[in-house]
């Protein structure tokens, strides 16, 4: 399977400890974007790497939230001190972007569940 | 403030007829837009994009219609298959949004056999 890979699926935490993601992209794809998403909304963007670059943020991602792409492959999103609030599903989603400004067809993972109790 | 919206939660379709899909944006500066498929326990899937030049893009049986003017998109799928079954997102991006996407709420769509 050569798509983009996400672990843990399911994390259930008590408020206040820290959790850390991790997404594996599609392995050519040099860009590496981080979603949340609630239920019954869509997905809200909360960051974006151009290989092992940062390039930007949401107003989303408080000063809790880091992720790292260490390398340019793979990428960790780390929440701590976490909050009931932060329970959501967390997408990753890959792309091989030109250096255009533009949108890519980004390809997602299945996401990991987060539940803070 | 919702810039992109989806206001049907869901929609049930008879298989075989045409299914309709509506998306709405408020933001004028959008100039790129997609749609996305998404099953239970799996991420969104690409399924069609249109750019704000064309306003008809088709891709076997997905067509997605843009009406500036309204500023509404719509994506059809004729016919309606039971695999069609998932949550649809509509999605846009442009200048305003440093080109990252932002995402309706999404549309259930049930094909009925």
């Amino acid at each position: 399977d050569t798509g983009v890979s996400q672990n843990p699926r399911h994390k259930i935490t008590k408020r206040g400890q820290n959790v850390t993601f991790r997404c594996d992209p599609i392995s050519e794809h040099n860009r590496l974007y981080w979603y949340r998403q609630t239920l019954g909304q869509g997905p809200e963007f909360l960051t974006y790497f151009q290989n092992e670059a940062q390039l930007e943020k949401s107003r989303l991602l408080s000063d809790r939230f880091s992720a790292e792409r260490p390398k340019g492959s793979f990428s960790t999103l780390e929440i701590q001190r976490t909050e009931q609030g932060d329970s959501a599903m967390y997408l990753c989603a890959s792309s091989l972007g030109d250096s255009g400004r533009r949108t890519d067809t980004q390809y997602f993972g299945p996401g990991t569940r987060l539940t803070v109790l | 403030d919702q810039q992109v919206k989806q206001n049907s939660p869901s929609l049930s379709v008879q298989e075989g007829r045409i299914s309709i899909l509506n998306c709405d944006y408020t933001n004028s500066m959008f100039d790129y837009f997609l749609w996305y498929k998404k099953y239970p326990a799996e991420g969104p899937t690409f399924l069609i994009s249109i750019s704000s030049i064309k306003d008809k893009n088709e891709d076997g049986r997905f067509t997605v219609f843009l009406n500036k003017s309204a500023k509404h998109l719509s994506l059809h799928i004729v016919p309606s298959q039971p695999g069609d079954s998932a949550v649809y997102f509509c999605a846009a991006s442009g200048v305003d949004s440093n080109y990252q996407l932002i995402w309706g709420a999404g549309t259930k769509l049930i094909i009925k056999p």
